[in-house]
């Protein structure tokens, strides 16, 4: 059962470059979410996607677009890559949003932007 | 808005040391608390939950009480092992419709043989 599966793993940008990061769940779960991860700042919420055909900001979506593509995938565009998006991103699921339901994590994707 | 505090890191245990992560919260209403847990290299996995004042969650050896009256969720173990080695994170949930979930920042837990 492979989850949440996140590609690329890692992935080194230049400054304005542009990029997508995959996202797909085989657990038939209804809400999607990515977050980014910076030392000392936890995790915070850049989009998420409560049902497949809607999506909607987080607390930090400058810079970030989705796309909900079907209802097992959701992926990441950085249009213009800058500095200060380099962080490592998670994307994640849970079966109906948020209310004592647990999320499930991807493993990890690290950016560095130069 | 809502926020989590933890206790800073790194913590350092030797192996069998009993442990506690402190863990405060500010919410609106009454949130449902989680303990996620990431080992190196891997993303988070939840590790317990409590969903109302006075619920005990428990999971391998780890244990937390929502405290209302206090507004906290420690995280406690007994006797910690090698491969208790991560980060652990504290979060709430105030639930309504607004998908937000509130990590803490994280507290790196290393513990040695």
């Amino acid at each position: 059962n492979a989850g949440v599966t996140q590609t690329p793993k890692f992935q080194v940008l230049k400054t304005g470059q542009s990029m997508t990061l995959q996202c797909a769940q085989d657990m038939n779960h209804n809400s999607m979410y990515w977050y980014r991860q910076d030392p000392g700042m936890g995790l915070r919420l850049i989009y998420y996607s409560a049902s497949e055909g809607t999506t909607d900001k987080g607390e930090v979506p400058n810079g970030y677009n989705v796309s909900r593509l079907n209802k097992r995938e959701f992926s990441l565009r950085l249009e213009s890559a800058a500095p200060s998006q380099t962080s490592v991103y998670f994307c994640a699921s849970s079966s109906q949003g948020w209310d004592n339901e647990k999320l499930f994590f991807g493993s990890g994707t690290q950016l560095s932007v130069l | 808005g809502d926020s989590v505090t933890q206790m800073e890191g790194p913590v350092t245990l030797s192996e069998e040391a009993f442990l506690t992560i402190n863990c405060t919260y500010t919410a609106t209403g009454y949130p449902s608390l989680f303990w996620y847990v990431q080992y190196p290299g891997e993303g988070l996995q939840l590790l317990l939950k409590a969903t109302k004042a006075d619920d005990k969650g428990s999971n391998k050896g780890f244990e937390a009480t929502y405290r209302k009256e206090t507004t906290s969720f420690h995280l406690e173990k007994g006797s910690v092992q090698v491969s208790d080695s991560a980060v652990y994170f504290c979060a709430l949930n105030s639930g309504g419709s607004n998908y937000k979930l509130t990590f803490g920042k994280g507290t790196l837990l290393t513990v040695n043989p």
